[in-house]
């Protein structure tokens, strides 16, 4: 099973501010790997696919870029509705697998 | 507008059996790569199953040889029959399409508890 370590656990920041999230794989996953945000009591959202594809209709703020073992969600400037909790996955090896999750907060 | 609407959760014993139901509309269900995903109390997300449009299935081997996934095109249906339910099966169930999860249901909750 391909683990992925996603930090940090939390990151605080003011509306404004760039977000940088990473995600770690165990193996390498080739370009089956995406951006998930979650607001509490709702469900998940696609907003990256392929490492870096928008979904449609996700802002330009946030992009995807890595390769290999290696990814990271940017958002170049927070907007209030981005604080929220984010994972990744990848679905290049069954079982496909979440990371634990990055809250980003409001500091 | 493609929406999925799940059912069927609800409180049940350990060792008992339940069957979510997951309505799409907007979409074919037989068109697409249709998964469960779910999520325990506080926790992170886990992928339960995934159905492809060939008819291939594969499991989280911590549901395997419990849960059958399956789809009724005709009804355009998504279903998971869970058996042998234990404690730790106790969580929000989401039914996703497509290989990238683009869209999602609101989840229905199962609760497994004596």
């Amino acid at each position: 099973e391909i683990v992925l370590t996603q930090s940090p656990a939390t990151l605080s920041l003011s509306p404004g501010e760039r977000a940088t999230l990473s995600c770690r794989a165990s193996q390498i996953v080739n370009n089956y790997f995406a951006w998930y945000q979650q607001k509490p009591g709702q469900a998940p959202r696609l907003l990256i696919y392929d490492i870096s594809n928008r979904a449609p209709g996700i802002p330009a703020r946030f992009s995807g870029s890595g390769s290999g073992t290696h990814f990271t969600l940017t958002i170049s400037s927070l907007e209030p509705e981005d604080f929220a909790l984010y994972y990744c996955l990848q679905r290049n090896n069954w079982p496909w697998t979440f990371g634990q999750g990055t809250t980003v907060d409001i500091k | 507008e493609v929406r999925l609407v799940e059912s069927g959760g609800g409180l049940i014993q350990p060792g008992g059996s339940l069957r979510l139901s997951c309505a799409a509309s907007g979409f074919t269900v037989s068109g697409n790569f249709m998964n469960w995903v779910r999520q325990a109390p506080g926790q992170g997300l886990e992928w339960v199953s995934i159905t492809y449009t060939d008819g291939a299935t594969y499991y989280s081997d911590s549901v395997k040889g419990r849960f059958t996934i399956s789809r009724d095109n005709s009804k355009n249906l998504l279903s998971l029959q869970m058996n042998s339910l234990r404690a730790d099966d106790t969580a929000v169930y989401y039914c996703a399409r497509g290989p990238n999860a683009d869209a999602w249901g609101q989840g229905t909750t199962v609760t497994v508890s004596s």
